[in-house]
């Protein structure tokens, strides 16, 4: 089945950076895009980046352009979130999602997510 | 700028119907709208796109008590036979020239 199993989280001082990543299983990886969903603590959703399937193209949110940089490895199946000078209100949990394969910017499976605290 | 509008809460008897609402803004009623679901301390789960014309494709192993509709700019979620798990957040989402949209989130309590 479907398996998506981000890492990499924890707690960073503002301004340093940290590298997120998400583990996929049970489908083939390098032919979906995928996308980077974060959530504020008693917040609601937001949506941060996407990356084509093939690495070609990537979109970002205006509040981490310039800051923050998606990447994949399909040879691991693995997704990156590269997340530099980061902020307080960078503090969530970040989730990994799956594109629908027709319909990229729709999502339909969600991994557990993991915490990023900024804070001095 | 397109927008989704959901009412914050919502309550429903255990074993009753509910039926929530997602509003498109002004100029955007043909968009089809992803429902998006989140128990308590728990990441999302993806339940269907419903599209303008109300049919809907649920998700991998979502029964069929979930169920969506179309009216206009609004897309609806109706959930039928209310069950203790169906406690939760409910979101909806769709996206506008390469950005993506969620709505603020409609709190489902099951009484």
């Amino acid at each position: 089945q479907v398996k998506l199993v981000e890492s990499g989280g924890g707690v960073v001082q503002p301004g340093k950076s940290l590298r997120l990543s998400c583990s996929a299983s049970g489908f083939a990886f390098s032919n979906y895009v995928m996308h980077w969903v974060r959530q504020a603590p008693g917040k609601g959703l937001e949506w941060v980046s996407v990356m084509w399937h093939d690495g070609s193209n990537e979109y970002y949110a205006d509040s981490v352009k310039g800051r923050f940089t998606i990447s994949r490895d399909n040879s691991k199946n693995t997704l990156y979130l590269e997340m530099d000078s980061l902020r307080a209100e960078d503090t969530a949990v970040y989730y990994c999602a799956r594109g629908e394969m027709a319909t990229i910017f729709y999502f339909d499976f969600w991994g557990q997510g993991a915490l990023v605290s900024v804070s001095s | 700028q397109l927008v989704l509008t959901q009412s914050p809460s919502a309550s429903a008897s255990l074993g009753a119907s509910v039926k929530l609402t997602c509003t498109l803004s002004s100029g955007h009623s043909s968009s089809a709208i992803a429902w998006h679901q989140q128990q308590p301390e728990k990441g999302p789960r993806f339940l269907m796109k419903v599209n303008r014309d109300g049919s809907h494709n649920r998700g991998d192993g979502i029964p069929d008590r979930f169920s969506g509709s179309s009216s206009g700019a609004e897309r609806y979620l109706t959930i039928s036979s209310l069950q203790s798990e169906d406690e939760a957040d409910y979101y909806c989402q769709t996206w506008d020239t390469g950005n993506v949209i969620f709505g603020g989130g409609t709190k489902l309590i099951v009484l």
